[in-house]
């Protein structure tokens, strides 16, 4: 499965959209792309997940760059509860497993 | 979402004995589940991968003989940590593959077990 690469830590102010980058440059052409994030002490809760065309779901909207090598998860209104660590994995459709890079750790700030 | 449980959410148990964690999907039904291993301040690390009515597969370097994973049914899957030490003190987190048609699946996690081991 193709590596992820995200910055170790953003902030973003309340209110204001979100927008996590994710690089996964050596990903091919069946692997899709998920998000998840992980409030403190608590199971990863999956957020969105794509392959080439944009998503957007009630949580959060997942743009997929045209040669797929980088992605954007946005979240539009930020909330202080939207305070996680982000995730951002790549996984073939018929593979199993998630392996977890190292995420990006949002703080919304009041 | 799908939701998956776990039990219990936490434990404390003297060193040497085993402790039992159970892992249930809720309101699907679950071929595949997954279990993690998450110590502080670092990510998820994949134990093993709980195949129901078969074998688990085990991660390298990931004791099968210690960590004993059963799946007996669609809804179930069990992680016993055996003779548990104060090392393996940690946060584990199992997750069950949720498959939709299109051909596409996700992954849901549970909200974790805290073992801590004396």
């Amino acid at each position: 499965d193709a590596k992820t690469t995200q910055p170790p830590s953003m902030d973003c102010a309340e209110g204001r959209a979100a927008n996590l980058p994710c690089n996964h440059s050596t990903i091919s052409g069946n692997e899709y792309v998920y998000w998840y994030r992980q409030i403190h002490s608590q199971g990863p809760q999956y957020i969105i997940h794509g392959l080439k065309n944009n998503e957007t779901n009630e949580m959060a909207s997942l743009i997929i760059t045209e040669d797929r090598k980088s992605s954007t998860l946005i979240l539009p209104h930020a909330t202080l509860r939207d305070t996680a660590v982000y995730y951002c994995i790549v996984r073939g459709n018929t593979g199993n497993q998630f392996y977890f890079g190292t995420g990006t750790s949002l703080t919304v700030i009041p | 979402g799908a939701v998956v449980s776990q039990h219990p959410s936490w434990v404390i148990c003297k060193s040497g004995t085993s402790v039992k964690i159970e892992c249930r999907s809720l309101d699907f039904q679950a071929t595949t589940m997954f279990w993690y291993r998450q110590f502080p301040k670092q990510s998820l690390m994949l134990m093993a991968t709980s195949n129901e009515g078969s074998k688990a597969t085990y991660e390298q370097g990931v004791e099968k003989d210690k960590f004993l994973i059963n799946h007996a049914s669609l809804t179930l899957s069990t992680l016993t940590v055996t003779s548990a030490h104060p090392e393996d003190s940690s946060f584990y987190i199992c997750s069950a593959r949720e498959t939709r048609q299109g051909g596409t699946d996700t992954q849901y996690f549970g909200p974790g077990t805290r073992l801590t081991v004396l």
